[in-house]
């Protein structure tokens, strides 16, 4: 299995700040990498698809970059409604899911 | 507008059997893979498998073949998760979701989630 790993774990940041979350394969995935964004009690949303695809109805805030192993994702002004835990996704292989950023208020 | 509608929760005894029921609608059903996808509390999201709603074939993580098995009803547009010898360390809260269509191996719409706790 293809291994995900994400960074940081969790962060705190304020309403305006950008953030950025990282997110590494444990082998090449190509762009193969999808972002979700979750909040307690509820289901996934798809955020990012194929690393850098926006998802049709998701702010132009949230962008996805990278290819291979190394990928991002950047939130450029963060809003209320942002405070979620956000978890990246290969799509290569069997779909493994990285441990997921908690983002919180600073 | 799509929705997979899941069944509710449920408590187990280990070495038990629970099977997770869900219904889509909004969509054509067979032109849409479902995966499932479980998160045990406080932890990530783990795929399950996958099941074909055109044919029924499955694609199921190594590490749950041989407890689990995943059906279609086309007649109730109903994908099922059944999962055997049930440990505690399957306590979850476990979805349903549907793959997407732009994009291979990501799922676009989700269901709700049903608890399920094994415990004595």
């Amino acid at each position: 299995d293809i291994q995900m790993t994400q960074s940081p774990s969790s962060l705190s940041a304020s309403v305006g700040d950008r953030v950025t979350i990282t997110c590494r394969a444990s082998q090449s995935i190509g762009s193969y990498l999808n972002w979700y964004q979750q909040k307690p009690g509820k289901a996934p949303k798809l955020l990012i698809y194929a690393a850098s695809s926006l998802e049709s109805g998701v702010p132009s805030r949230f962008s996805g970059s990278g290819s291979g192993t190394d990928f991002t994702l950047t939130i450029t002004s963060l809003q209320p409604e942002d405070f979620a835990t956000y978890s990246c996704q290969q799509s290569y292989s069997s779909p493994t899911f990285g441990p997921g950023t908690k983002v919180d208020i600073k | 507008q799509v929705q997979l509608v899941q069944s509710g929760a449920e408590v187990k005894k280990p070495g038990a059997s629970v099977k997770v029921s869900c219904k889509a609608s909004g969509y054509t059903f067979t032109d849409y893979g479902v995966s499932w996808v479980r998160q045990a509390p406080g932890q990530g999201l783990e795929w399950m498998g996958w099941i074909s709603t055109y044919n029924g074939n499955t694609n199921i993580a190594q590490n749950l073949q041989g407890r689990v098995t995943m059906t279609a009803d086309t007649s109730t547009n109903t994908v099922y998760m059944e999962l055997q010898s049930l440990r505690s360390d399957d306590t979850a809260l476990y979805y349903c979701a549907r793959d997407y269509h732009k994009a291979q191996g990501a799922f676009d719409f989700w269901g709700q989630g049903t608890v399920v706790t094994v415990s004595s």
